[in-house]
């Protein structure tokens, strides 16, 4: 059973590029998170998805910034017209249907993007 | 709103015990999560607590107090590859989300 995949692992963008970052949840997992890390900061919060669902997007720059969860195929993060600020850690994390206990939540190894 | 708190960095020597500090503020609290992080890596789940007292995994344990917004991850027994952030994040009722402090950093030493 193979755990949240995301690609790619790193991304270099140039000021001003499309960035699209892509995460499979674990087998089973129908909700999507994704966070921001910076260097030496905490996860910050972005948006929480389920299958053709946005259920929670206040952590999401208002602009430039978007997520889609489609029916079929992986979880897109899409940052356009990158500036040098979107430079981070990207991860994302899965859990299964339904809410209460400590299972699920499971990380990517996330996608470092960089912007030149 | 919420607030987490946790110390930035801790030091500690190789077999020793440390305890990590985490105090929040939030509403509807539906549970508090412990994550360690290596450097470059993804979170790993440690301990989840959502009723009071006291939950031990092995060489971690984690404490929950509600009515004062605490708990503690405690580490016993360390070892060098123990050097590594550890994340506390809080649950709230209105929504599935994790809401992550800033993490601690704690190095081993010799």
């Amino acid at each position: 059973n193979a755990g949240v995949m995301q690609n790619p692992r790193h991304l270099v963008r140039r000021r001003g590029q499309e960035a699209r970052l892509r995460c499979s949840p674990m087998k089973g997992h129908s909700h999507v998170y994704w966070y921001r890390q910076l260097p030496e900061e905490g996860l910050k919060f972005m948006v929480y998805l389920q299958k053709e669902n946005i259920i929670d997007e206040s952590g999401m720059p208002k602009e430039r910034f978007s997520a889609e969860f489609p029916k079929e195929g992986p979880s897109i993060l899409r940052i356009q017209q990158v500036v040098r600020g979107d430079s981070a850690a990207y991860f994302c994390a899965s859990s299964p249907p339904g809410t209460g206990g400590w299972d699920g939540y499971t990380f990517g190894s996330g996608t470092r993007l960089t912007v030149v | 709103g919420q607030n987490i708190d946790q110390p930035t960095e801790m030091t500690a020597t190789e077999g020793a015990i440390v305890q990590i500090n985490c105090t929040y503020q939030t509403s509807g609290f539906n549970g508090l999560f412990w994550y360690q992080q290596h450097a470059g890596e993804a979170p790993t789940f440690l301990s989840y607590n959502v009723l009071d007292g006291l939950e031990e995994k092995g060489r971690f344990s984690s404490f929950l107090s509600r009515s004062k917004g605490y708990s503690y991850l405690l580490l016993k027994e360390l070892q060098m590859k123990d050097s590594a952030s550890y994340l506390c994040a809080v649950r709230t009722y209105n929504t599935d989300k994790l809401i992550f402090g800033t993490g601690t950093r704690l190095q081993v030493f010799p």
